[in-house]
């Protein structure tokens, strides 16, 4: 079973903060890593799927860059919004597997 | 938008009972996944199915798991005989292909084996 960690666990910030937090995976047998954003209540919305070395992603306020050499993906949020908060999820795909991250608990106060 | 459906929401059953969890991937996605998360743990890989057969599975998925696609619609998964760490909330998820797309998750099956 492959390991998958992300940090830190919780954050909490104020509105109008950036902040990124980090998703550790192997950097074997590397074939996708995919983000989620996932809301108390509802099911896991994908953010990034990121498949190439040095990928950089942008969604609106959200942007995730990828370093498969060295095993880790930042997830940035610029200018956070209440409605930010939630957890986030990555997810290592090794090509025949997944392996989740625990989340960071992202609590952005107004 | 269209969306990945899932029922029951909650399903009780006991100890030994076989249950079948469906969900209704979204029309036009290929890959299908079943996805479950014991409460209070990581969310766990436990199967995927293209082309009416399953592609990948982890140890998890054991003899005890079937999925299939019984029409053009559903996927199901099927518990033969549940045991109490069974209990754990089931989310099905499709994508459009393999690689490079983003999974769409539905809601969850909440599943309490007694």
């Amino acid at each position: 079973i492959l390991n998958v960690e992300q940090s830190p666990q919780s954050l909490h910030v104020q509105e109008g903060d950036s902040t990124n937090f980090t998703c550790s995976f192997p950097s074997s047998n590397f074939y996708a890593l995919h983000w989620y954003r996932w809301e108390t209540a509802k099911s896991p919305e994908a953010l990034f799927v990121m498949t190439l070395n040095g990928d950089e992603k942008k969604k609106g306020r959200i942007s995730a860059t990828l370093n498969t050499k060295e095993g880790y993906s930042y997830l940035y949020i610029k200018g956070s919004q209440p409605e930010d908060s939630a957890t986030y999820l990555c997810a290592f795909n090794s090509g025949n597997q997944f392996y989740f991250g625990t989340g960071t608990s992202l609590t952005v106060i107004p | 938008e269209p969306e990945v459906t899932q029922t029951p929401s909650h399903q009780v059953t006991q100890m030994g009972q076989e249950v079948i969890l469906r969900c209704v991937p979204i029309s036009n996605h290929l890959y299908f996944y079943w996805y479950r998360q014991i409460l209070g743990q990581k969310v766990e890989f436990l199967v995927s199915f293209y082309n009416n057969e399953i592609s990948e599975k982890s140890e998890i998925f054991d003899d005890q798991f079937s999925v299939e696609r019984p029409d053009g619609s559903n996927f199901t998964l099927k518990i033969r005989s549940t045991k109490l760490e069974d209990s754990a909330m089931y989310f099905c998820a499709s994508s459009e292909d393999r690689v490079a797309h983003e999974q769409y998750f539905g809601p969850g099956t909440r599943l309490t084996v007694t």
